[in-house]
């Protein structure tokens, strides 16, 4: 079945720094990753929409300078957050489309994100 | 906003059926019906999906109403494995770039 990898899968950064999360389609090519943001206790919220060679579609609310998302490739999506506060500190989690029938999202096991 | 109304939590014995409900008054012709769970501290996985037929496969069988405004999806044989917040998701699906949103789920406890 379709494979999505993330990397890293823990992350600690001191406040200030810029922590960049990798989305790796593994057996097939995605022209649209999704990603979210997990606080504890509560759903996913998605963030933004990779799309590859073009710009991302952020959600209202997202500010698209913090989390900035490079989509390079068919199997990979990039992000990047930028001047991190532990405020960011969260689980992200991405998705991609294999695009077959019905379009079933691909989830990735989430990198935690923990900034002090 | 999610489309979708769940109970927010269950409990289920370990070994009987899990019957997870949903409610989706508002959904149209051309969306689909999915479930996904997410076991702690992972990514969500796929379960079942569907448009107006039932389903079954390895994992569960989901049953839609004939007027596609409620769903259930069923756990036949349910195990302490099975302890997950479940989400059950109305989308398009047809283009990859139909994005899930996903509402608060509903917290399933399987009780040994």
């Amino acid at each position: 079945g379709a494979v999505v990898s993330q990397h890293p899968s823990r992350v600690i950064c001191k406040s200030g720094t810029s922590v960049k999360i990798e989305c790796r389609s593994l057996d097939f090519q995605a022209t649209t990753m999704f990603w979210y943001r997990q606080f504890p206790k509560q759903s996913l919220m998605l963030m933004a929409t990779s799309n590859e060679g073009s710009k991302a579609t952020y959600e209202q609310g997202v500010e698209k300078d913090k989390f900035l998302i490079n989509h390079a490739s068919l199997t990979l999506s990039t992000l990047t957050v930028t001047s991190a506060h532990p405020e960011d500190s969260s689980f992200y989690i991405c998705s991609a489309a294999r695009g077959t029938g019905a379009n079933v999202l691909t989830f990735g096991a989430g990198s935690r994100l923990t900034v002090l | 906003d999610a489309k979708t109304t769940q109970p927010p939590s269950m409990d289920c014995a370990e070994g009987r059926a899990a019957n997870l409900p949903c409610n989706h008054s508002t959904i149209s012709g051309n969306e689909y019906v999915y479930w996904y769970r997410q076991i702690h501290s992972q990514g969500p996985q796929y379960i079942i999906h569907g448009l107006k037929n039932n389903e079954t496969n390895e994992m569960a069988s989901l049953i839609i109403t004939e007027d596609r405004k409620s769903s259930t999806l069923i756990l036949p044989h349910a195990t302490l494995r099975d302890t997950a917040v479940y989400y059950c998701i109305v989308r398009v699906g047809r283009n990859r770039d139909d994005k899930i949103i996903f509402g608060k789920g509903t917290r399933l406890h399987i009780l040994p």
